[in-house]
């Protein structure tokens, strides 16, 4: 069974420009995380989906940043315009509704903001 | 104040040792406690997961819960070099709520 996938592995883009990170969870999972690492810091909860809802989008940092779940399969995560600071690891993870201890996690999207 | 506190190492040991990491918490209301372990440029895994004070073991790993001095430590048994990785802390104030991070503990295990 397939994990959870994140496209791209790797993104470098300019200042001002936007990137739109994917995220696919694993099938069945309705519970779906993003998380992120800036360099130096640990990893920090952006939001919860629970299917195509936003249960929790409190670590959201600000407007630049649009999650969507349409249809409460895949994610897609956008920054617009991007800056410098949101260079890091951008994690997705999932799991199942009642099993919310056991989250999986993908091998991140590194997004460079140059 | 950060919430999750973790020393960042590296922690070294030779094989064959018992590997001691440890966290520290500061909200009292955390229910729900776990260790990831990633290695580098992989995903974090989760190891375990553990509610109640005392201890719970699972194959070499253990760890163990003190609510009272808002402490939580992994130990693992006879590290061995592919225990090398980052181990990361997290903790959850409600369940299904997201999780808080440590910055993680880097462990090295010498052959």
């Amino acid at each position: 069974e397939a994990g959870v996938t994140q496209f791209p592995s790797h993104s470098v883009i300019e200042k001002g420009q936007t990137v739109t990170l994917r995220c696919d969870p694993i099938s069945g999972h309705d519970n779906l995380y993003w998380y992120r690492r800036v360099m130096g810091k640990e990893i920090k909860f952006l939001l919860h989906f629970v299917k195509e809802s936003k249960q929790d989008e409190s670590g959201m940092p600000n407007n630049r940043f649009l999650a969507e779940r349409t249809g409460g399969t895949y994610s897609t995560l956008k920054v617009q315009p991007a800056e410098l600071e949101d260079s890091g690891v951008y994690f997705c993870a999932s799991s199942q509704v009642g099993a919310e201890d056991t989250i999986y996690f993908g091998e991140g999207s590194w997004l460079t903001v140059v | 104040q950060k919430e999750v506190e973790q020393n960042s190492g590296p922690l070294s040991v030779p094989e064959g040792a018992i590997a001691s990491l440890n966290c520290t918490y500061s909200d009292r209301g955390s229910q729900s406690f776990f260790w990831y372990r990633q290695y580098s440029g992989k995903s974090p895994e989760l190891i375990m997961f553990i509610y109640s004070n005392g201890d719970k073991e699972d194959g070499r790993f253990t760890a163990q819960l003190n609510k009272a001095s808002q402490y939580v430590s992994l130990l693992i048994r006879d590290s061995q070099p592919s225990d090398s990785a980052t181990y990361l802390c997290a903790v959850r104030w409600n369940q299904g709520g997201k999780l808080i991070f440590g910055q993680g503990t880097e462990l090295s295990v010498k052959p």
